[in-house]
């Protein structure tokens, strides 16, 4: 296993278009996380699914944001009705458990136009 | 509420030089704190994680830390900077047993290393 891997890693859209990131975690890690980075800030919580339930979710996640983990496996996020203020690195970890390391996927850079 | 602060936007230091990369955070109980690094195009990386005991922590490629809870920091070091060490830095805290569900993270220290 490689990693924690992202998809795309670059995607430009249109405002007002819907976009849709994959995750793939480590292959045996159950918890998964969805983070947000600006530009010249640090990362900021999303969302945090325990296998394929979504547990907790930041009030970052507006109602145009929607995560799924179906299966377990890999997750995606979605945005809808995407805005300008929505551009940003999207950035995707995974853990084995709640107390261990978290490794980060690479991130996917969203620029809306 | 966590918070960090990172005093430093971007630090410039000489290959060969030491390194200190200042951290300071608000937390209620004692913190879980951490440090990763984010190379151009790269996730983040894990550097080293403070939960108890020892206040000096090792980390990966020669980076320690300090722990000082009086003054509320935890500062990034390294005696002697490698050009391969250009990055962006993070410090992050964490409450729940550091839990990534929790971190908290500054806006980052830009590092440029000159030849």
């Amino acid at each position: 296993d490689t990693g924690v891997s992202q998809d795309p890693r670059h995607k430009i859209t249109k405002r007002g278009q819907n976009v849709t990131f994959r995750c793939d975690p480590i292959s045996e890690h159950n918890r998964l996380y969805w983070y947000r980075q600006t530009l010249g800030q640090g990362p900021e919580f999303l969302t945090y699914f325990q296998n394929e339930a979504q547990l907790e979710k930041s009030r970052l996640l507006s109602d145009r944001f929607s995560a799924e983990r179906p299966k377990g496996s890999f997750s995606t996020l979605e945005i809808q009705r995407t805005e300008q203020g929505d551009s940003a690195m999207y950035l995707c970890a995974s853990s084995l458990y709640d107390t261990t390391e978290a490794f980060f996927g690479q991130g996917t850079r969203l620029t809306v136009v | 509420a966590q918070s960090v602060t990172q005093p430093d936007i971007h630090i410039t230091v000489s290959e060969g030089a030491s390194l200190e990369l200042r951290c300071n955070y608000s937390y209620g109980a004692t913190p879980y704190l951490f440090w990763y690094v984010q190379s151009p195009g790269q996730g983040l990386q894990l550097l080293l994680k403070y939960f108890s005991g020892d206040t000096l922590v090792q980390g990966i490629k020669g980076f320690e830390a300090e722990f000082k809870r009086s003054q509320s920091s935890f500062n990034l070091r390294k005696p002697s900077v490698h050009w391969s060490d250009a990055a962006e830095y993070f410090c992050a805290v964490g409450g729940l047993s550091g839990s990534a569900r929790q971190l908290t993270f500054g806006s980052g220290t830009q590092l440029t290393v000159l030849p």
